[in-house]
């Protein structure tokens, strides 16, 4: 039962550098979202994946970029990490928009640009 | 356009007495609305929601949530509170008839129940 799995945990990155965050599901849900969270701002989705093959720009996109792999799979890149960019990002899935299911969401990575 | 509203960020409350933590939300149509919880250093888990049906919603760990449509909210309660149910709560809301189909969630209302 592994549900949504993301790795790294922790990462450390020095401005400019560039990272992918890895995450997996294994419940056969069609959907899935990259949000970044932040102390006072809740939970702002990134990008997300309505279904296999198709991605879409969340609230706050910009410096970031997908890539929905296959059905299991959706990995978000910072091509040129920014201390902005120091947040803790979950990954979360569920069977499929616009049904009335709850998200699944991954344990997190606490990223740390200096 | 839908949003949602958790107007307090942090409720202090001691073990055994009943807790609320306050969701109000805005939608155009009819909402879908969660509850979350989030332990330290671990990911959201759902803990209940509406969808239609009756207004009190009961969901895990002994924690149950009341729509009220007129005042537009969707409280979060549990009669009597644990040390263990310490941790940041989230509410989420999905506009039924809103062009998106993601959820908005607010920005957290922790929650500190005390020996």
């Amino acid at each position: 039962n592994a549900g949504v799995t993301q790795t790294p945990k922790f990462q450390v990155l020095k401005t400019g550098q560039s990272m992918t965050l890895q995450c997996a599901q294994d419940m056969n849900h069609n959907s899935m979202y990259w949000y970044r969270q932040d102390p006072g701002m809740g939970l702002r989705l990134i990008y997300y994946s309505a279904s296999e093959g198709t991605t879409d720009k969340g609230e706050v996109p910009n410096g970031y970029n997908v890539s929905r792999l296959n059905k299991r799979e959706f990995s978000l890149r910072l091509e040129s990490a920014a201390p902005s960019q120091t947040s803790v990002y979950f990954c979360a899935s569920n069977l499929s928009p616009g049904v009335d299911t709850e998200a699944f969401f991954g344990q997190g990575t606490r990223l740390t640009v200096v | 356009a839908q949003s949602v509203a958790q107007p307090e960020d942090q409720v202090n409350v001691a073990e055994g007495n009943p807790l609320t933590v306050k969701c109000t939300y805005s939608v155009s149509g009819n909402p879908y609305l969660f509850w979350y919880v989030q332990y330290p250093n671990r990911g959201l888990q759902f803990l209940l929601k509406y969808i239609t049906g009756d207004n009190l919603v009961k969901g895990s760990y002994g924690f149950e949530a009341e729509f009220n449509k007129s005042q537009t909210s969707f409280h979060l309660k549990k009669p009597s509170a644990l040390v263990s149910d310490s941790a940041l709560y989230f509410c989420a809301v999905r506009d039924i008839s809103g062009g998106s189909y993601i959820p908005t969630f607010g920005r957290g209302t922790s929650l500190i129940v005390h020996p």
